[in-house]
């Protein structure tokens, strides 16, 4: 079975430059999640979507960060403008339906940002 | 105070010791919990799912103690391969949100 597929793999970029990220979730699953790792530290979610709807996205910061499932499949996560605290592993993951308290997450391979 | 809260160590054991972390969480609501595992510069793992009666997989057990808020990992007879961050998540019910602590380093040495 395929797994999460993130691309590009690695990224650097200027500040104050533009950045898209793309994934694609595990077929079959409706519930995908964004997640910014900082090193050194947990992942932390920035948005969470079921299908083609928002569940959460309180902690992204929406003046800069954007994100979309437009059809409820792939899903592309874009920084406009970045900054340099920005720097992270961008780690998306899916599960199956959000009612599944038990359900495992399952990441892709993350995208490794570098702002300079 | 943190929903989720792990030492991040690193511990250090030699080969063949029992090392076990602690991961404690503020939502008396949370309802699921789990053990991922991080391989460096890797994605995150399921290692395992953490029960209410405690459970065990080979080497690693898993508990959990819900009047003190906390969930644990123990890992016996450490073997090199097990050299990894161990990742707390918590499920609250409602939002179902897993949330992750910023992970406990282990190092296991010959």
């Amino acid at each position: 079975e395929a797994g999460v597929a993130q691309s590009p793999r690695y990224k650097i970029i200027e500040k104050r430059q533009s950045v898209a990220f793309w994934c694609n979730p595990i077929s079959g699953h409706a519930t995908l999640y964004w997640y910014q790792q900082i090193l050194g530290q947990g992942p932390k979610l920035l948005i969470q979507f079921q299908n083609n709807g928002v569940v959460d996205d309180s902690q992204l910061p929406k003046d800069r960060f954007s994100a979309e499932r437009l059809k409820g499949v792939d899903s592309t996560l874009k920084i406009q403008p970045a900054k340099l605290e920005d720097s992270a592993v961008y780690l998306c993951a899916s599960s199956l339906p959000l009612t599944g308290l038990n359900t495992e997450a399952f990441f892709g391979q993350g995208t490794r940002l570098t702002v300079v | 105070r943190k929903e989720v809260e792990q030492d991040p160590g690193p511990f250090n054991v030699p080969e063949g010791a029992t090392v076990a972390f602690n991961c404690t969480y503020s939502n008396s609501a949370s309802q699921s919990f789990f053990w991922y595992r991080q391989d460096c510069r890797k994605e995150p793992k399921l290692l395992m799912s953490v029960y209410s009666s405690g459970n065990e997989d080979g080497r690693f057990t898993a508990q959990l103690n819900r009047a003190s808020q906390y969930i644990s990992l123990l890992i016996r007879d450490s073997k090199l391969s097990d050299s990894a961050t161990y990742l707390c998540v918590v499920k609250t019910g409602g939002s179902y949100i897993p949330t992750f602590g910023r992970g406990t380093s282990l190092i296991v040495h010959p």
